[in-house]
């Protein structure tokens, strides 16, 4: 079993919808990181969070840790949107990451 | 913004050559991860320096790849000789102290294709 579990792991969508995807972990953490890849690009660091809720324009990323369990919201979601969105966590001295949900928004 | 610069950001080569791939990270960072990107395992951590000095190196194969720091300003990945099993994308990243609560800034990546 993965230490890092992403779901799901492909996601369509149709412009303006609401979108969540899950992230569960097993192991100890000190923060828990969201990064965003576009197609053949870079990564992006969309958000890194210990305990509650952060929010950045349209996204919205939670965590509980007594759970071990964080989700990324996206609002009105939009095709710029596309992209595979990876769930990593701090443990020790290294980030583990899960396996990406690949999130496709139509027009 | 500032940027990690990696270069180059794409390589083409046949198997036995070396591959040197080199980042420069945020003036000011003093960490600096290596890491590999396959469709099969993901991301996957193969080094990092803080301070320029190598703390972990666990996930390189150590008999072909070696990684260094020889200054705050470049940080280096070399493969030799190279294998087809290496064909990858490589992301160097940086940040400040501990990286596992402080956010990382990743480059473009290298695209490297061993035929």
């Amino acid at each position: 079993k993965n230490e890092v579990e992403q779901s799901p792991q492909n996601l369509t969508a149709q412009e303006g919808e609401f979108i969540t995807i899950n992230c569960s972990y097993s192991v100890g953490i000190s923060a828990l990181h969201w990064l965003q890849q576009h197609p053949g690009g870079g990564i992006v660091s969309l958000f890194m969070l210990s305990s509650g809720k952060k929010k950045h324009g349209r996204l919205i990323a939670t965590i509980n840790i007594q759970e071990k369990h964080s989700s990324l919201h996206i609002t009105a979601s939009h095709p710029r949107d596309s992209a595979v969105y990876i769930c990593a966590v701090g443990s020790t001295d290294k980030l583990i990451f899960g396996t990406g949900t690949r999130l496709q928004v139509f027009p | 913004d500032a940027r990690v610069t990696q270069t180059p950001r794409h390589k083409v080569t046949e198997m036995g050559q070396e591959v040197t791939m080199r980042c420069q990270p945020i003036l000011g960072h003093n960490t600096v991860f290596w890491y590999r990107q396959t469709m099969m395992q993901g991301l996957e951590l193969l080094a990092y320096f803080r301070n320029r000095a190598p703390l972990d190196d666990s996930g390189m194969p150590k008999d072909r790849f070696s990684a260094e720091m020889p200054d705050a300003t470049l940080a280096t990945l070399k493969i030799q000789p190279s294998e087809p099993r290496d064909s990858a994308v490589y992301f160097c990243a940086s940040g400040y102290q501990t990286y596992s609560n402080q956010p990382q800034h990743f480059g473009d990546g290298t695209r490297l294709s061993i035929l």
